[in-house]
Parts: C-alpha cells; sequence; structure tokens
C-alpha cells in the first residue's frame, strides 16, 4: 500500500533552534518527492522538490535530504523564526499520483 | 510561477444545500485539481479537471456530489452539493507549474463549515 508517514506530529520549538521532521514512504514507483510549508488558513507552498539521484537540496535555512534506498527523506530548519510555525507536508510523486504526508505541526516560540 | 484565487475565502453554510467553489489562474494551464482537507488531516486529492472534457475523480468521490466545471484553461469550479456537517473541509484548488521543474501551485483555499 502506497504510504508516506510524517513524524513528529507535532513539534514545539524555541525561536533561534534547529529542528529536523522525518518523512518515511512506501510508495511506488518513485518520480520525485517534495516538502511543502502550509501556513494555517493558507495553501501548501512548495519549499523543495527531489528526484531520485539528489541527496541533498537546500532553500535558504531548509535543507531536505532524500534517501531512496531507505525511502526516507528528512526537512531540517536552521535558527528558527517564528514565521516557521506552520504544517510541513511530505508529498511523494509517482509520476502519476501524488501522495500526501499527514503532517508536522511546527511551532516556534519566542 | 502561477498565481491562484478562490472564492468564497469562506463559507458558513446550513445543511442541506450546496455551494459552489471558484478557482480562478492568472495563466492558461491544461490540468487544474481540487483537494479537500479535513480538519487535522492532510490533503485529499478530490478530482482532476482538464478543459473540454468531464472530472476525473478519485475513489471514494462521485460526480452527483461534487460536480466541476472546467470552461476554460484559466477557471473551473467545484460544488459541494447536498451539504452535510462532515463536508466541513478547506477545498484547495492547484494546478501544475512548469513540467521541466515538475513543480505544483495551491490556491488559498477555501474554508467551509457547514451547520
Amino acid at each position: 500500500k502506497n504510504q508516506v508517514e510524517q513524524s513528529p506530529q507535532s513539534l514545539i520549538i524555541l525561536e533561534g533552534k534547529n529542528c529536523t521532521l522525518q518523512c518515511n514512504y512506501t510508495v511506488s514507483p518513485f518520480s520525485n518527492l517534495r516538502w511543502y510549508k502550509q501556513d494555517t488558513g493558507r495553501g501548501p507552498v512548495s519549499l523543495t522538490i527531489m528526484t531520485f539521484s539528489e541527496n541533498t537540496k537546500s532553500n535558504g535555512r531548509y535543507t531536505a535530504t532524500l534517501d531512496a534506498d531507505t525511502k526516507q527523506s528528512s526537512l531540517h530548519i536552521t535558527a528558527s523564526q517564528l514565521s516557521d510555525s506552520a504544517s510541513y507536508i511530505c508529498v511523494v510523486n509517482t509520476g502519476n499520483q501524488f501522495y500526501f504526508g499527514t503532517g508536522t505541526s511546527l511551532t516556534v516560540i519566542p | 510561477s502561477a498565481v491562484i484565487s478562490q472564492k468564497p475565502s469562506r463559507d458558513i453554510c446550513q445543511r442541506g444545500t450546496s455551494l459552489t467553489i471558484q478557482c480562478q489562474v492568472d495563466s492558461q494551464v491544461t490540468m487544474m485539481f481540487w483537494y479537500r482537507q479535513q480538519p487535522g488531516q492532510s490533503l485529499t486529492l478530490i478530482a482532476t479537471a482538464n478543459q473540454g472534457s468531464e472530472a476525473t475523480y478519485e475513489s471514494g468521490f462521485v460526480i452527483d456530489k461534487f460536480p466541476i466545471s472546467r470552461p476554460n484553461l484559466t477557471f473551473s469550479t467545484l460544488t459541494v452539493s447536498n451539504m452535510s456537517p462532515e463536508d466541513s473541509s478547506i477545498y484547495l484548488c492547484s494546478v501544475e507549474g512548469d513540467r521541466a521543474l515538475d513543480t505544483q501551485y495551491f490556491g488559498p483555499g477555501t474554508r467551509l463549515t457547514v451547520l
């Protein structure tokens, strides 16, 4: 069964700290993996897109990693800011269909 | 990039009524997608709408409940028919971006509450 699981479900960190969000998937075939940030009351916004051959990709303070062998990805946020408070969604694309994770809710507190 | 707007942004509706959600894109796109995001959950694809053809619905979603129109390459509507409280959700419109970049853009969503 094609599934995308994210952990933790929720996370609270202090402003300025780093954090790492996890995504494990069983989706096959694999085309690419995306991380989205969804602010409360807004639509998701793409942070990174990674294909099979890419191990890491950065977008500012966001760095995504991908291990296609173990079917795991992580999103690392460096020097967190209050504006990072949002839901982060991992999405795996087979080329024909998108599979969405349930998301990690991140709260950054001052 | 694509800029997507949705109307209404939110609505509160009575059980048994219907609501039509509009999605407008600032550029011509072939495929438009409608998603539902129930409280505390991730996104679920309802259907794919191509211009000039019938929408393709995912398992668990039917045209009678969620009729979709796609009159041109920049516009689509999703109707939530005969609503019940279980339909309370955020409904999002999405489009594919640059095929080479394999991007996807989402609208701001329509927050629907059914009483």
